[in-house]
């Protein structure tokens, strides 16, 4: 089954950092390049990040730039969101997905976690 | 405010077909392929349209892609009260560097 599993989110303090995690199987991951999408609270779906299949280039949206870093292990399926500097407004479900198609075909998507940063 | 401008809602009765349209710009729209999200309530996010008109496997042919010069279209025929979602576009913006996505269009199923 073609699937990613997303870990570790939780509740934070402003300021503070956590390490998000997304196990994926099914699939050839060490082939594709990998998205983080979140979605606040009641809002519509934000573009974080993305890195390639070989995590030689990464990419990242504005407003985590410099705080927030892309990584991944093939050799464990896994892909990572280290995430410092927290404020209230990284308040989000987290998602990753396998960035399959180009233009942001992500498929599959996971089940999401959520990060809460408040104190 | 998105890159990518969808209209917030549309509605249609079960049955008919609707079209939501996705808005973008010569570095987004007009320099990648589009895809199309659909987002169930209470759900994660599933690829529906990629390469502005391909579908999926298991997604059926009542959804289809198009894409003119930096606009594209999702369209849904033959709609079911299960259609009821929130729809979004992405592509990868190519001044930025970064993936976009348009703000989401609701549809309601009446």
């Amino acid at each position: 089954q073609v699937q990613v599993v997303e870990s570790g989110g939780g509740v934070v303090q402003p300021g503070g950092s956590l390490r998000l995690s997304c196990v994926a199987s099914g699939f050839t991951f060490s082939t594709y390049g990998m998205h983080w999408v979140r979605q606040a609270p009641g809002k519509g779906l934000e573009w974080v990040a993305f890195i390639l299949y070989d995590g030689s280039n990464q990419y990242y949206a504005d407003s985590v730039k410099g705080r927030v870093t892309i990584s991944r292990d093939n050799s464990k399926n896994t892909l990572y969101l280290q995430m410092n500097s927290l404020r209230p407004d990284d308040t989000a479900v987290y998602y990753c997905g396998a960035g399959r198609h180009s233009g942001l075909g992500i498929d599959p998507w996971g089940q999401g976690t959520l990060v809460t940063v408040s104190s | 405010q998105s890159v990518l401008t969808q209209p917030p809602s549309v509605s249609a009765a079960p049955g008919q077909k609707v079209t939501i349209s996705c808005s973008g710009n010569s570095s987004t729209i007009g320099n990648d392929y589009v895809s199309w999200h659909r987002q169930l309530p209470g759900t994660a996010p599933k690829l529906l349209i990629y390469e502005n008109t391909r579908r999926p496997s298991g997604i059926p042919d009542r959804f289809s892609g198009s894409k003119s010069g930096t606009s594209a279209t999702l369209g849904i025929t033959r709609l079911q009260t299960g259609d009821e979602a929130d729809y979004y576009c992405a592509t990868w913006d190519n001044s930025l560097s970064a993936g976009v996505f348009g703000g989401g269009t609701k549809l309601t199923v009446l």
